[in-house]
């Protein structure tokens, strides 16, 4: 079974800061990793995936997340946060091969001090 | 394109009594999955359909039911609801399998 942890339910960083939010997954085999980021009264949107080839994916909005095997994570950075940051952040976690359904994990939600 | 559609958007239901949402894919494409969302619990995967098959079921009790049409539009129904069955429930829409997921705006439920 897959499963997603993500560390921190709530992080607050200061406009113009380093924002770093951590995801460790659990595999048994090749995994798919994803990051989608809600904002009020929408729906998920997909930032960044990481399915195979180069470690260090970028995305969209300014973030990137690097797959780490040996740690099992695939942490979501951006070097300087803007207000229109403030959301919530989901990793998710699916198998290489076949078909099955992303994990989620449990959101990390972001607020930005101006 | 438009993106994912799910009506209605508000929807409030006291217990005992059953609802059907719906969920209308990006044209073209031909998987479902739906997902409930509540503050405990996260996202939580129901199920999913492609080609009006259910290829995926999560571990939910069986008044949480769904289908696909052949247009690929998508409905899920509970019955008997549940005050627990309160939540966002967010219906995606892919190409195919492994491929990225469109998120509709959701389903807010309240049972009462």
């Amino acid at each position: 079974a897959q499963s997603v942890t993500q560390l921190g339910s709530h992080v607050s960083v200061s406009e113009g800061a380093l924002v770093l939010l951590r995801c460790n997954y659990s595999s048994s085999v090749p995994p798919y990793l994803f990051w989608y980021v809600q904002y009020p009264n929408q729906g998920l949107q997909l930032l960044l995936k990481y399915t195979t080839g180069a470690t260090l994916v970028k995305g969209i909005n300014g973030f990137e997340a690097e797959f780490k095997k040996s740690e099992t994570s695939f942490h979501l950075t951006k070097p300087s946060a803007h207000m229109s940051d403030a959301a919530e952040y989901f990793c998710a976690v699916s198998r290489a091969s076949g078909n099955t359904p992303l994990v989620f994990g449990k959101g990390t939600r972001l607020s930005v001090i101006a | 394109k438009a993106g994912v559609t799910q009506t209605p958007r508000y929807l409030i239901k006291t217990r005992g009594q059953q609802v059907t949402l719906s969920c209308s894919p990006i044209s073209g494409h031909r998987s479902v999955s739906w997902y409930q969302q509540t503050p405990g619990q996260g996202l939580q995967f129901l199920f999913e359909y492609f080609s009006e098959t259910q290829r995926n079921k999560g571990n939910f009790p069986g008044r949480f039911s769904g289908r696909q049409f052949s247009n690929s539009r998508s409905e899920m129904n509970v019955s008997t609801l549940e005050l627990g069955d309160s939540a966002l429930y967010l219906c995606a829409s892919s190409l195919s399998e492994n491929e990225k997921l469109f998120f509709g705006s959701g389903t807010q439920l309240s049972v009462l």
